[in-house]
Protein backbone atom coordinates (compact mmCIF):
# COMPACT_ATOMS: atom_id res chain seq x y z
CA UNK A 1 0.00 0.00 0.00
CA UNK A 2 1.34 3.50 -0.67
CA UNK A 3 2.11 6.15 1.81
CA UNK A 4 -0.02 8.60 0.20
CA UNK A 5 -3.18 7.50 -2.20
CA UNK A 6 -4.90 9.44 -4.32
CA UNK A 7 -7.50 9.37 -7.57
CA UNK A 8 -5.85 10.17 -10.34
CA UNK A 9 -8.34 11.29 -12.13
CA UNK A 10 -8.81 12.72 -14.64
CA UNK A 11 -11.53 15.02 -13.35
CA UNK A 12 -13.11 16.96 -16.04
CA UNK A 13 -15.56 19.77 -15.03
CA UNK A 14 -17.38 22.56 -16.67
CA UNK A 15 -16.27 26.21 -15.57
CA UNK A 16 -18.07 27.33 -12.12
CA UNK A 17 -18.10 23.42 -11.13
CA UNK A 18 -17.35 22.44 -7.69
CA UNK A 19 -15.15 19.61 -7.31
CA UNK A 20 -13.54 17.72 -4.38
CA UNK A 21 -10.21 15.63 -4.21
CA UNK A 22 -9.80 13.47 -1.87
CA UNK A 23 -6.29 11.94 -0.20
CA UNK A 24 -5.32 8.94 2.46
CA UNK A 25 -2.50 8.62 4.35
CA UNK A 26 -1.25 5.73 5.92
CA UNK A 27 1.47 6.93 8.78
CA UNK A 28 -0.77 8.01 11.63
CA UNK A 29 1.84 9.74 13.11
CA UNK A 30 2.07 11.98 10.54
CA UNK A 31 2.31 15.40 11.81
CA UNK A 32 1.72 18.08 8.40
CA UNK A 33 0.03 17.69 5.47
CA UNK A 34 -0.18 20.10 2.02
CA UNK A 35 -1.49 20.54 -1.00
CA UNK A 36 0.44 21.42 -3.83
CA UNK A 37 -0.35 22.29 -7.23
CA UNK A 38 1.48 20.74 -10.39
CA UNK A 39 1.05 22.52 -13.62
CA UNK A 40 2.14 20.34 -17.11
CA UNK A 41 6.20 20.13 -17.14
CA UNK A 42 6.10 22.46 -14.25
CA UNK A 43 7.32 22.10 -10.59
CA UNK A 44 5.34 21.53 -7.74
CA UNK A 45 4.14 24.86 -5.69
CA UNK A 46 2.72 24.78 -2.71
CA UNK A 47 -1.49 25.75 -2.74
CA UNK A 48 -1.79 25.35 1.41
CA UNK A 49 -1.26 23.83 4.43
CA UNK A 50 -3.82 21.87 5.92
CA UNK A 51 -4.75 22.15 9.08
CA UNK A 52 -6.75 20.10 11.73
CA UNK A 53 -9.29 22.87 11.89
CA UNK A 54 -9.89 22.87 8.23
CA UNK A 55 -8.84 25.76 6.84
CA UNK A 56 -9.78 27.97 3.30
CA UNK A 57 -8.25 30.28 1.28
CA UNK A 58 -10.54 32.00 -1.30
CA UNK A 59 -12.17 29.54 -3.61
CA UNK A 60 -10.09 26.82 -2.16
CA UNK A 61 -11.13 24.66 1.31
CA UNK A 62 -8.83 21.75 2.79
CA UNK A 63 -9.99 19.79 5.35
CA UNK A 64 -7.89 17.00 7.31
CA UNK A 65 -9.39 14.05 9.11
CA UNK A 66 -6.82 12.48 11.44
CA UNK A 67 -8.91 9.54 12.91
CA UNK A 68 -9.59 8.43 9.67
CA UNK A 69 -6.43 9.34 7.98
CA UNK A 70 -7.87 11.28 5.31
CA UNK A 71 -7.28 14.66 3.59
CA UNK A 72 -9.44 16.76 1.74
CA UNK A 73 -9.37 19.27 -1.64
CA UNK A 74 -12.30 21.24 -2.59
CA UNK A 75 -12.35 23.94 -5.12
CA UNK A 76 -15.40 26.31 -5.58
CA UNK A 77 -16.29 28.30 -8.89
CA UNK A 78 -13.54 26.40 -11.05
CA UNK A 79 -12.05 28.41 -13.33
CA UNK A 80 -9.68 27.08 -16.41
CA UNK A 81 -6.47 28.20 -15.16
CA UNK A 82 -7.32 25.59 -12.32
CA UNK A 83 -6.39 22.79 -14.43
CA UNK A 84 -3.47 21.40 -13.02
CA UNK A 85 -2.60 18.38 -11.17
CA UNK A 86 -3.11 18.67 -7.63
CA UNK A 87 -0.90 16.53 -5.16
CA UNK A 88 -1.57 15.43 -1.78
CA UNK A 89 1.51 15.73 0.23
CA UNK A 90 2.38 14.47 4.36
CA UNK A 91 5.28 15.20 6.44
CA UNK A 92 5.02 11.56 8.02
CA UNK A 93 8.91 10.57 9.20
CA UNK A 94 11.57 12.51 10.81
CA UNK A 95 12.06 16.28 9.79
CA UNK A 96 11.22 17.68 6.68
CA UNK A 97 10.48 14.62 4.78
CA UNK A 98 7.41 15.00 2.37
CA UNK A 99 6.05 12.00 0.34
CA UNK A 100 3.67 12.90 -2.05
CA UNK A 101 0.82 11.27 -3.43
CA UNK A 102 0.40 10.20 -6.97
CA UNK A 103 -1.28 13.66 -8.16
CA UNK A 104 -5.16 14.40 -9.42
CA UNK A 105 -5.36 15.85 -12.32
CA UNK A 106 -8.33 18.23 -13.01
CA UNK A 107 -9.22 19.61 -16.12
CA UNK A 108 -11.59 22.57 -16.47
CA UNK A 109 -13.32 23.24 -19.29
CA UNK A 110 -14.96 26.09 -20.93
CA UNK B 1 13.91 37.05 -5.05
CA UNK B 2 15.53 34.07 -7.42
CA UNK B 3 14.03 30.78 -7.08
CA UNK B 4 16.00 27.50 -6.68
CA UNK B 5 17.78 27.01 -9.65
CA UNK B 6 18.57 24.47 -11.85
CA UNK B 7 20.98 23.31 -15.02
CA UNK B 8 20.62 21.77 -17.32
CA UNK B 9 16.60 21.79 -17.99
CA UNK B 10 16.99 19.06 -20.51
CA UNK B 11 19.68 16.17 -20.84
CA UNK B 12 19.50 13.05 -23.41
CA UNK B 13 22.53 10.77 -22.96
CA UNK B 14 22.81 6.95 -24.07
CA UNK B 15 22.61 4.39 -21.73
CA UNK B 16 25.86 3.48 -19.55
CA UNK B 17 26.96 7.29 -20.17
CA UNK B 18 27.52 9.65 -16.88
CA UNK B 19 25.56 12.56 -16.58
CA UNK B 20 25.31 15.29 -13.48
CA UNK B 21 22.41 17.83 -12.33
CA UNK B 22 23.59 20.98 -10.47
CA UNK B 23 21.08 22.89 -8.17
CA UNK B 24 21.59 26.16 -6.55
CA UNK B 25 18.78 26.62 -3.70
CA UNK B 26 17.31 30.33 -2.49
CA UNK B 27 19.88 32.14 -0.36
CA UNK B 28 19.92 31.30 2.90
CA UNK B 29 17.93 28.25 2.48
CA UNK B 30 19.67 25.20 4.69
CA UNK B 31 18.12 22.34 3.48
CA UNK B 32 18.17 20.75 -0.02
CA UNK B 33 16.18 17.87 -1.27
CA UNK B 34 16.91 15.84 -4.27
CA UNK B 35 13.77 14.19 -5.91
CA UNK B 36 12.84 12.05 -9.05
CA UNK B 37 9.65 12.16 -10.42
CA UNK B 38 8.29 10.22 -13.11
CA UNK B 39 5.34 10.71 -15.86
CA UNK B 40 1.95 10.47 -13.55
CA UNK B 41 3.77 10.03 -10.39
CA UNK B 42 4.20 12.49 -7.28
CA UNK B 43 7.61 13.07 -6.57
CA UNK B 44 9.68 11.03 -4.38
CA UNK B 45 13.00 11.89 -2.09
CA UNK B 46 16.12 10.77 -3.35
CA UNK B 47 18.06 12.45 -0.65
CA UNK B 48 18.15 15.71 1.63
CA UNK B 49 20.69 17.73 2.97
CA UNK B 50 20.86 19.87 6.33
CA UNK B 51 23.66 22.08 4.87
CA UNK B 52 27.13 20.20 3.66
CA UNK B 53 25.38 16.93 5.58
CA UNK B 54 23.53 14.65 3.79
CA UNK B 55 20.92 13.43 6.54
CA UNK B 56 18.56 10.87 4.59
CA UNK B 57 19.87 8.96 1.35
CA UNK B 58 17.77 5.79 2.61
CA UNK B 59 16.12 5.94 -0.79
CA UNK B 60 19.31 6.98 -3.43
CA UNK B 61 20.40 4.19 -5.14
CA UNK B 62 24.70 4.23 -4.05
CA UNK B 63 25.47 2.12 -6.63
CA UNK B 64 25.08 4.48 -9.13
CA UNK B 65 23.90 7.63 -7.85
CA UNK B 66 26.02 10.22 -5.97
CA UNK B 67 25.37 13.97 -4.69
CA UNK B 68 26.95 16.63 -2.64
CA UNK B 69 26.85 19.58 -1.28
CA UNK B 70 30.20 20.94 -0.93
CA UNK B 71 29.74 24.37 1.70
CA UNK B 72 26.35 23.92 2.26
CA UNK B 73 25.12 25.27 -0.76
CA UNK B 74 24.94 24.27 -4.25
CA UNK B 75 24.51 20.70 -4.95
CA UNK B 76 25.44 18.45 -7.47
CA UNK B 77 23.31 14.91 -8.23
CA UNK B 78 25.42 12.21 -10.43
CA UNK B 79 24.05 9.12 -12.25
CA UNK B 80 27.07 6.86 -13.38
CA UNK B 81 26.71 4.85 -15.33
CA UNK B 82 22.63 5.88 -16.57
CA UNK B 83 20.11 3.10 -17.47
CA UNK B 84 16.83 3.17 -19.71
CA UNK B 85 15.02 3.17 -16.20
CA UNK B 86 16.78 6.59 -15.13
CA UNK B 87 14.46 8.66 -17.67
CA UNK B 88 12.60 11.12 -15.90
CA UNK B 89 12.53 14.61 -14.23
CA UNK B 90 15.10 15.26 -11.17
CA UNK B 91 13.65 18.44 -9.19
CA UNK B 92 15.69 20.07 -6.48
CA UNK B 93 13.80 21.72 -3.61
CA UNK B 94 14.77 23.57 -0.48
CA UNK B 95 13.51 25.24 2.49
CA UNK B 96 14.62 27.74 4.99
CA UNK B 97 15.32 25.74 8.17
CA UNK B 98 14.07 21.45 7.54
CA UNK B 99 11.51 21.65 9.84
CA UNK B 100 8.05 19.52 9.73
CA UNK B 101 5.65 22.32 8.66
CA UNK B 102 8.29 24.45 6.55
CA UNK B 103 7.83 24.86 2.42
CA UNK B 104 9.44 23.40 0.00
CA UNK B 105 10.62 25.60 -2.98
CA UNK B 106 11.28 23.46 -6.00
CA UNK B 107 13.51 24.42 -9.08
CA UNK B 108 11.91 23.86 -12.78
CA UNK B 109 13.90 20.09 -12.98
CA UNK B 110 16.07 18.76 -14.96
CA UNK B 111 14.52 16.25 -17.64
CA UNK B 112 16.16 13.63 -18.27
CA UNK B 113 16.00 11.05 -21.28
CA UNK B 114 18.53 8.07 -21.61
CA UNK B 115 18.51 5.98 -24.98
Amino acid sequence: RKEVEQDPGPFNVPEGATVAFNCTYSNSASQSFFWYRQDCRKEPKLLMSVYSSGNEDGRFTAQLNRASQYISLLIRDSKLSDSATYLCVVNGRAGNMLTFGGGTRLMVKP
Amino acid sequence: EAGVVQSPRYKIIEKKQPVAFWCNPISGHNTLYWYLQNLGQGPELLIRYENEEAVDDSQLPKDRFSAERLKGVDSTLKIQPAELGDSAVYLCASSFSGGPADTQYFGPGTRLTVL
